[in-house]
């Protein structure tokens, strides 16, 4: 069973547009919940993170938002584009960081 | 350059063959970690290890084994590779929260 559930499996985007992920999770005790942005070929890198204490984090163009009592939380990608074009997984660990639980990811076209 | 590096990139082998992926991290990082990859599956977590001489299952280990036996090593061992697990693994290192994963190894058992 997937302890963290991620939507949309693709999404295409025109430049300029918003693009949004969904994720949610059962289990009460992460608390630690972090975005990973992959390119073909290569590694996952961590693109921004939250912890449950705070609502919002914007880094940039990116941000997440996260609903405590709702158990879910999304990456918002504003004025999306070309170079954006990923597969993004969201995560969930525990305070000690040595499990981590990836959702099944989204592959994000930016169309130009 | 901080970096995570994984031997071979590509794999192709045999049931029954045993097969080492090596995973090595030049940040002095005390955790590093293996994942697998699948399509649909997002990344699952093989193993961890916390320390030196310290390893511990995570979510899909069967089949695999692990050692560390120094810190910036941390070796994938499948003992006798069958055509589940054909995959994309990832090594990572992390200090706290912040992983830092390899290019991955795409192994393919016939």
């Amino acid at each position: 069973q997937q302890q963290v559930k991620q939507s949309p499996q693709s999404l295409i985007v025109q430049k300029g547009g918003i693009s949004i992920i969904n994720c949610a999770y059962e289990n009460t005790a992460f608390d630690y919940f972090p975005w990973y942005q992959q390119f073909p070929g290569k590694g996952p890198a961590l693109l921004i993170a939250i912890r449950p204490d705070v609502s919002e984090k914007k880094e940039g163009r990116f941000t997440i938002s996260f609903n405590k009592s709702a158990k879910q939380f999304s990456l918002h990608i504003m004025d999306s584009q070309p170079g954006d074009s990923a597969t993004y997984f969201c995560a969930a660990s525990r305070y000690n960081f040595n499990k981590f639980y990836f959702g099944s990811g989204t592959k994000l076209n930016v169309k130009p | 350059e901080a970096q995570v590096t994984q031997n071979p990139r590509y794999l192709i082998t045999v049931t029954g063959k045993k097969l080492t992926v090596t995973c090595s991290q030049n940040m002095n990082h005390e955790y590093m970690s293996w994942y697998r990859q699948d399509p649909g599956l997002g990344l699952r977590q093989i193993y961890y290890s916390m320390n030196v001489e310290v390893t511990d299952k995570g979510d899909v280990p069967e089949g695999y084994k692990v050692s560390r036996k120094e810190k910036r090593n941390f070796p994938l061992i499948l003992e006798s590779p069958s055509p589940n697990q054909t995959s994309l693994y990832f090594c990572a290192s992390s200090v706290r929260e912040t992983q830092y994963f390899g290019p991955g190894t795409r192994l393919l058992v016939l």
